[in-house]
């Protein structure tokens, strides 16, 4: 089964300023997707940007990208020019193109508070 | 753009009682997915169904059953209802054609008296 880990459960930001979100994941599978999703206080599941992990280039959507290594199975989410709307909590997520079914596993969370 | 639909958004209930949850993905969409997500908890994979047919399980008590209608929308049955149950409980859809991306709903907050 895979699995995956966000080690940091919470990080601060300055707003303008730049923040990395780090998540790795255990799985032994060569097509998946990973994706990184926001809860604001609201609770609203956001999807915030995906990769997919035949794609050797990073995504990117804005103000957020990502630094995916597949090798080292680490995937995390850069946000520049953090702004005060930023802050919620993150979600990194991984969905197999291997096995049956299309569920998302997620990590534990980063909730990113982002100081004015 | 039409959103994901889940009625109703606040439910209370009594232990040992039963709850219907409603799920109304967007149309097109034809897989539908339930998620739990506990108090400070990343959400859970409970169920899913594509074209009206289980197609993944997780951890899905015996207790609670799900099935997908002929219109596609998806109701999520839980009998005897455990203080544990307390959660918010996550819709999600997406079509065969956009694979890859799952599309939440509002959620429905449940609380178990």
């Amino acid at each position: 089964a895979q699995t995956v880990t966000q080690s940091q459960p919470e990080m601060s930001v300055q707003e303008a300023e730049t923040v990395t979100l780090s998540c790795t994941y255990d799985t032994s599978e060569s097509d998946y997707y990973l994706f990184w999703y926001k809860q604001p206080p609201s609770r609203q599941m956001i999807l915030v940007i995906r990769q997919e992990a035949y794609k050797q280039q990073n995504a990117t959507e804005n103000r957020f990208s990502v630094n995916f290594q597949k090798a080292a199975k680490s995937f995390s989410l850069k946000i520049s020019d953090s702004q005060l709307g930023d802050a919620a909590m993150y979600f990194c997520a991984y969905r197999s193109l291997e096995t049956s079914g299309s569920r998302l596993t997620f990590g534990e969370g980063t909730q990113l508070t982002v100081n004015p | 753009a039409a959103g994901v639909i889940q009625s109703p958004r606040h439910l209370i209930k009594e232990k040992r009682e039963t709850a219907t949850l409603k799920c109304y993905p967007i149309p097109r969409h034809d897989t539908v997915y339930w998620y739990q997500q506990g108090p400070g908890q990343d959400p859970q994979f409970l169920i899913s169904f594509y074209e009206k047919m289980q197609s993944d399980k997780g951890s899905i008590p015996d207790r609670f059953s799900a099935q997908q209608f002929s219109d596609y929308h998806s109701e999520l049955n839980m009998s005897s209802l455990e203080l544990g149950d307390s959660a918010l409980y996550f819709c999600a859809s997406s079509s065969r054609a956009g694979f890859h991306e799952q599309f939440f709903g509002p959620g429905t907050r449940l609380t178990v008296l």
